[in-house]
């Protein structure tokens, strides 16, 4: 079936920008997201991208995407310790796009 | 923004009892929501695909009899846990695909259910 892999720690200092990995393995993932978590919270969606693009720019978030590695990350630019929180990696296929693979969370500490 | 809403937000429910958790698109039509689930420290399991007006489909593993889900319109699906027991203590959350807008996907604020 299809897996979604991240590393499960990241710590950065405040000001510094941060980059959280994933890799997926299901070729005909379509959606890929980046949602996040913070304690006792629910998931706020942050960013998405379709498969047939490249890179995505949001304010302060850049997704990359290698499609041929399977591989997407998420740089998050002036990292503040408000953006402390799990970060979730996501694909969904095109087939039905609310059905969502998770990767494990990456728990991103932001130090002052 | 289109929001979806679960509630309640947190229930402690008895061994053996029933709970039952809601899950509302608030301002667009989902035919289909799903049902997750989140151990602590743990990445979220897809459960069930709820449809509106036909059974659910569970996800190898999951007890259909013991996680009843009803979506009964267009804009509210029931997840049931049945004869709760401690090891069903978890974070369920739902999500909603709004078709009309690009199939994005909204998730709810999540449950926390506690059985004692």
């Amino acid at each position: 079936g299809e897996d979604v892999e991240q590393s499960l720690f990241l710590s950065v200092r405040e000001g510094d920008s941060s980059v959280i990995n994933c890799t997926y393995t299901d070729s005909s993932s379509t959606y890929l997201y980046w949602y996040k978590q913070e304690p006792g919270a629910g998931l706020q969606l942050l960013t998405y991208i379709f498969s047939n693009m490249d890179m995505k720019q949001d304010q302060r978030l850049t997704v990359l995407l290698n499609k041929k590695d399977k591989h997407l990350s998420l740089r998050i630019a002036d990292t503040q310790t408000g953006d402390s929180a799990i970060y979730f990696c996501a694909e969904s296929p095109n087939t039905n796009a609310g059905k969502s693979t998770f990767g494990d969370g990456t728990t991103l500490t932001v130090k002052p | 923004g289109a929001v979806v809403s679960q509630h309640p937000s947190r229930v402690i429910c008895k061994s053996g009892t029933s709970v039952k958790i809601e899950c509302r698109s608030l301002d667009f039509q989902a035919t289909t929501m799903f049902w997750y689930r989140q151990f602590p420290k743990q990445s979220l399991m897809l459960m069930a695909t709820s449809n509106e007006g036909s059974k659910a489909t569970y996800e190898q593993g999951v007890e259909k009899d013991k996680f009843l889900i009803n979506h009964a319109s267009l804009t509210l699906s029931t997840l049931t846990v049945t004869s709760a027991h401690p090891e069903d203590s978890s974070f369920y959350i739902c999500s909603a695909v709004d078709i009309y807008s690009g199939n994005t996907i909204y998730f709810g604020e999540g449950s926390w259910l506690t059985v004692v």
